[in-house]
């Protein structure tokens, strides 16, 4: 499969612990994009990474959150102390630069927090 | 600053006959538009996109939006609705200025319900 791959897909945790999700874009795009979205609404950007560089990041991505792509190719999305506010899915998308490019998302990381 | 607006949040329609959603956007720059389609408990599929060639984009499944710069309009159509049609559509906007990183952003969605 040359899709983005993200995991898990569905993750339940207690109110205050720590989950992380990793995302694994197409190969060669080195453009990776988080978004959340939550039930009812369109999904949200949180942040982006070219290559290695984190280049932008939502205030909706509190101090809780913690993006990183290490080596320019996965990524993972960290929240601390999680809320039940946190419950979303979390969707990672990948491209290739230039004007136009489509983004091609994966299948969502769903949280719960309980 | 980019947005999308999607007029209709639920859209109810009869297998075999037309579709009709609404998009209007507002971008800083040149825009790319693109519609995408969320089945339940899915990922989003691209449907088609808009990036300045011809204002008539033609998708998958059917489908087809039109991009009206004088109305800041990108409208999703199908001339027949079929029952896998039933999902959740998304207008997005992509602001293609070199600052902007290409990012998406989404409008809030429309329903698409499909009776028999």
């Amino acid at each position: 499969d040359t899709g983005v791959s993200q995991n898990p897909r569905h993750k339940i945790t207690k109110r205050g612990q720590n989950v992380t999700f990793r995302c694994d874009p197409i190969s060669e795009h080195n453009r990776l994009y988080w978004y959340r979205q939550t039930l009812g609404q369109g999904p949200e950007f949180l942040t982006y990474f070219q290559n290695e560089a984190q280049l932008e990041k939502s205030r909706l991505l509190s101090d809780r959150f913690s993006a990183e792509r290490p080596k320019g190719s996965f990524s993972t999305l960290e929240i601390q102390r999680t809320e039940q506010g946190d419950s979303a899915m979390y969707l990672c998308a990948s491209r290739r630069p230039g004007a136009g490019n489509t983004i091609y998302f994966g299948e969502g990381s769903w949280l719960t927090v309980v | 600053a980019q947005s999308v607006t999607q007029l209709d949040s639920h859209v109810s329609v009869s297998e075999g006959t037309p579709v009709l959603l609404r998009c209007n956007y507002s971008s800083s720059y040149s825009p790319s538009l693109f519609w995408y389609v969320q089945h339940p408990n899915k990922g989003l599929q691209l449907l088609l996109k808009y990036t300045s060639a011809a204002t008539l984009v033609k998708g998958i499944n059917g489908f087809e939006a039109e991009f009206k710069k004088s109305e800041t309009s990108f409208h999703l159509t199908k001339p027949s609705a079929h029952m896998s049609d039933a999902a959740e559509y998304f207008c997005v906007v992509s602001d293609d200025g070199k600052a902007a990183g290409n990012k998406l952003t989404f409008g809030g969605g429309t329903r698409v319900l499909v009776k028999p």
